[in-house]
């Protein structure tokens, strides 16, 4: 099993362009969420799907949308990206919204 | 005032130390999460208690929920456990709150 894997690893943008961030698990998980880490911050959550077919807002989500496309996969698309998007972007997924979360290996994002 | 503080930011140990990171929260919680985020980046989950003690090999984690405290502690440490230890807490009950604190910088040296 791959667990929660990320696409790309690393990313440059352009102020203005946009992008989308891809995520997948074969846990078979219903809940799935997308984060940020920046320095000297502690882990921020974006977005989150509880179950296939829901999305909702976290503690950061200006700038961001969010398509749970089925149960495997939950991407993240940034429509005009901005300097203080640049950051490190975690998915991580869990069987339920309680339970512990699997992270998959980050998404390094410049924007410039 | 963050919900959740760890002490210290940052330890140096050396090899074999016993080793006690701290969290402190000041919300009411369901669970308490530690994880682990080595440092190529990747975050692994280590415990999710809600009372009590658990124990995975030389790792021991504690909570005490009228305290709000919880302690992870690392017994025989190696330099292979040097990383950051991140405390979450949920305190959204069947919702979603997951709230982070900053990480404790853990450095062991042969």
């Amino acid at each position: 099993n791959a667990g929660v894997t990320q696409t790309p690893k690393f990313q440059v943008l352009k102020t203005g362009q946009s992008m989308t961030l891809q995520c997948a698990q074969d846990m078979n998980h219903n809940s799935m969420y997308w984060y940020r880490q920046d320095p000297g911050m502690g882990l921020r959550l974006i977005y989150y799907s509880a179950s296939e077919g829901t999305t909702d807002k976290g503690e950061v989500p200006n700038g961001y949308n969010v398509s749970r496309l089925n149960k495997r996969e939950f991407s993240l698309r940034l429509e005009s990206a901005a300097p203080s998007q640049t950051s490190v972007y975690f998915c991580a997924s869990s069987e339920m919204i309680t339970d512990t979360q699997y992270f998959g290996p980050g998404t390094r994002l410049t924007v410039l | 005032k963050n919900e959740v503080e760890q002490s210290p930011q940052n330890l140096t140990a050396q090899e074999g130390e016993f080793i006690t990171i701290n969290c402190s929260y000041s919300v009411g919680i369901s669970a308490l999460h530690w994880l682990q985020q080595h440092p190529g980046g990747g975050i692994v989950s280590l415990f999710m208690l809600s009372s009590g003690k658990k124990k995975h090999g030389r790792l021991i984690a504690t909570i005490n929920i009228q305290e709000k405290h919880s302690s992870l502690h690392i017994t025989a440490s190696h330099p292979r456990d040097s990383a950051v230890y991140i405390c979450a807490v949920n305190s959204g009950g069947s919702n979603y709150k997951l709230t982070f604190g900053k990480g404790t910088l853990l450095t062991v040296n042969p």
